[in-house]
């Protein structure tokens, strides 16, 4: 099974809706991330957390929401979905030494 | 400001050729370097890293990078390139160590690679 799973795979939506995009992880790690990818930019960080209690904004955090329900998930929550937030998204976790990146959520915004 | 090019966008090699990716980079401290590959439709996975150690870093899949401070480049390389490489390559910069909220990411190279 993999280590970092996110849901779902492939989202399409319509502007102003709201959508939560999930990750799951069984690596036992403290410290999670959102990252969206766009062609040309790389990945860029949207928030991330170390722990439950401590959430924090990256780069590119306007627009975006998450929630650290436990320390196995983060979710990423776009309130009012707008057609630039098309992107790919990954969700990744860390240990003191190496980076872990799930499989990605693909997410077109008409 | 950190920051990172890679230089080219797609790189196409023939099967068995080396393989050569650049990657500059700027930072205001001694730094932290990555070489991540990215499957189709799949996530990133690291390929190597930099930690101020040893100047050449060898990676998984016959991979290697060496960190030239004078040139500030982290060039990716490989002697004899498979199809199984066709992938896209991020080139990254922490200036945190492995505090990976640090980590900025270059804008990628897609890699392929000819029969």
């Amino acid at each position: 099974d993999a280590d970092v799973t996110q849901t779902p795979r492939n989202r399409i939506t319509k502007t102003g809706k709201r959508i939560m995009l999930e990750c799951s992880q069984t690596k036992g790690h403290d410290r999670m991330y959102w990252y969206r990818q766009d062609p040309g930019l790389g990945l860029r960080l949207i928030y991330y957390s170390f722990d439950v209690k401590d959430i924090n904004k990256g780069e590119i955090s306007d627009g975006y929401s998450v929630s650290r329900q436990a320390q196995a998930k983060f979710s990423l929550s776009l309130e009012s979905a707008i057609p630039n937030q098309t992107a790919l998204y990954f969700c990744a976790t860390s240990d003191t030494t190496t980076q872990y990146f799930g499989p990605g959520t693909r997410l077109t915004v008409l | 400001a950190q920051s990172v090019t890679q230089l080219g966008s797609h790189v196409s090699v023939s099967e068995g050729a080396l393989v050569l990716l650049r990657c500059n980079y700027s930072s205001s401290v001694p730094p932290y370097l990555f070489w991540y590959v990215q499957y189709p439709n799949q996530g990133l996975q690291l390929l190597l890293k930099y930690t101020s150690a040893a100047t050449l870093v060898k990676g998984i899949n016959g991979f290697e990078a060496e960190f030239k401070k004078s040139e500030t480049s982290f060039h990716l390389t490989k002697p004899s390139a498979h199809m199984r490489d066709a992938a896209e390559y991020f080139c990254a910069v922490s200036e945190g160590g492995t505090s990976y909220d640090k980590v900025i990411f270059g804008p990628g190279t897609s890699l392929s690679v000819i029969p």
